[in-house]
């Protein structure tokens, strides 16, 4: 079964600074990766997604995220982030279902980094 | 094109009732997924709908239940509530479920208070 692990429930950030938010991931067959933010009272909003190809994702607000096999990671990363990006930050591991069994999808979510950012 | 769509945003109920929220996915999406979400469990797959089938199924009891209709609109109902379904249920629809993985689009969700 796939898991995933966002290590950091609380990341506390100077706007203007740089940001990274650690995902791991445990899946057995290649992974479908993705970003999501949510903002109070709000759905989940997709940041980016890695499916194959460059290991390197670009993202909607500025934000990538970069896939590392060897670590099973897929750190998000903003240059510099702004107060507007305070939110809760969600990694998630699609499962592609088996075909025999019926297929379809589900996501697996690590459990959250709330990302505050001080003015 | 619009999005996902839930009704209703917010819900209050007493123990022992019974629930039914609506999710209208994104025009031409035929995959409806719903997820539960709670400060304890965080987000949680309760099931998946495409062609008016369950696909798949997390690990929910049975008083969770849901149905798809033909024009792919879900609903699911919940059973006998008890205070730990306390919490905003999220619908999320894509256009298919198979190769290659499709994303899934999140409505806004509806909040569930239980009494």
């Amino acid at each position: 079964a796939q898991s995933v692990t966002q290590p950091d429930i609380h990341i506390t950030v100077s706007e203007g600074a740089s940001l990274e938010l650690r995902c791991n991931y445990s899946y057995g067959a290649t992974p479908y990766l993705f970003w999501y933010v949510q903002s109070p009272g709000q759905g989940l909003q997709l940041l980016l997604k890695y499916f194959s190809g460059d290991t390197l994702v670009q993202g909607i607000k500025g934000f990538e995220a970069e896939f590392k096999r060897s670590q099973s990671s897929f750190n998000l990363r903003k240059p510099s982030v702004h107060w507007s990006d305070a939110a809760e930050y969600f990694c998630a591991v699609g499962a592609l279902a088996n075909i025999l069994t019926g297929g379809g999808n589900k996501l697996t979510f690590g459990t959250g980094t709330q990302l505050k950012v001080e003015l | 094109k619009a999005g996902v769509t839930q009704t209703p945003r917010y819900l209050i109920k007493t123990r022992g009732q019974q629930v039914t929220l609506s999710c209208s996915p994104i025009s031409g999406h035929r995959s409806v997924s719903w997820y539960q979400q709670t400060p304890g469990q965080g987000l949680q797959f309760l099931f998946e709908y495409f062609s008016e089938t369950q696909r798949n199924k997390g690990n929910f009891p049975g008083r969770f239940s849901g149905r798809q209709f033909s024009n792919s609109r879900s609903e699911m109902n919940v059973s006998t509530l008890e205070l730990g379904d306390s919490a905003l249920y999220l619908c999320a629809s894509s256009l298919d479920g198979q190769v290659p993985y499709n994303e899934q689009f999140f409505g806004p969700g509806t909040r569930l208070t239980v009494l």
